[in-house]
């Protein structure tokens, strides 16, 4: 089944502690984004990327870095979370940036206190 | 900057009652329109797209017209269920800056039987 794959769906952590939210398609995408949801604000690109080792910032990339050594995964590092990043995030593929339907994860759900 | 701007919801209404979300957008040229839908606890799912000035996109009974003369893509549906309520966001795709999409807000609907 082709799908893209977040990981944790959830998770709780405290100002300043270094987290990792995976992200894995199996559609051999070449490009990936990121993007965060908060409400009244509908989603923002964080970082998105257009093959491997090939990234570059969206709109809102301030306290978060990423990185694509393997096609199928891209990873968003947040350093030293803040409750600022408190948000829903969502990782995205598609066969191409300007071509393709983009697909969706299912979301992580992250609370920074 | 490019932009969308939806209708502000929640909506609500009754099975079978006929659904319009107003969507208008701002952006150099000719971009591609879109309706993404999230159901609960999931990630956005492309529902239908158009790609030049008065395509029609439709899918599962929802159809939206590009409209340049008035920058609008309203989302319809003549008869709208249960299992339509989700959140609802328009996006465009610019012809420059193509890597990203651009959301509105969203829009939530609630149908009740």
């Amino acid at each position: 089944e082709a799908q893209v794959t977040q990981n944790p769906r959830y998770l709780i952590t405290v100002t300043g502690k270094k987290l990792t939210v995976t992200c894995s398609q199996n559609m051999n995408h070449e490009y990936m984004s990121w993007y965060r949801q908060d409400p009244g604000l509908g989603l923002r690109q964080i970082y998105y990327s257009m093959n491997v080792e090939v990234t570059d910032k969206g709109d809102v990339p301030e306290g978060y870095k990423v990185s694509r050594k393997e096609k199928r995964n891209f990873p968003l590092i947040l350093e030293s979370p803040s409750p600022n990043q408190t948000s829903l995030y969502f990782c995205a593929s598609s066969s191409g940036a300007t071509t393709g339907e983009l697909f969706f994860g299912e979301g992580s759900r992250l609370t920074v206190l | 900057g490019d932009s969308v701007t939806q209708m502000e919801g929640p909506v609500t209404l009754s099975e079978e009652a006929f659904l319009t979300i107003n969507c208008t957008y701002t952006a150099t040229g000719y971009p591609s329109l879109f309706w993404y839908v999230q159901y609960p606890g999931e990630g956005l799912q492309l529902l239908l797209k158009a790609t030049k000035a008065d395509d029609k996109g439709s899918n599962k009974g929802f159809e939206a017209t590009y409209r340049k003369e008035t920058t609008s893509f309203h989302l319809e549906k003549g008869s709208v269920q249960v299992s339509d309520s989700a959140v609802y966001f328009c996006a465009l795709r610019a012809i420059q800056g193509a890597q990203k999409l651009v959301f509105g807000q969203g829009t939530r609907l609630t149908i009740n039987p």
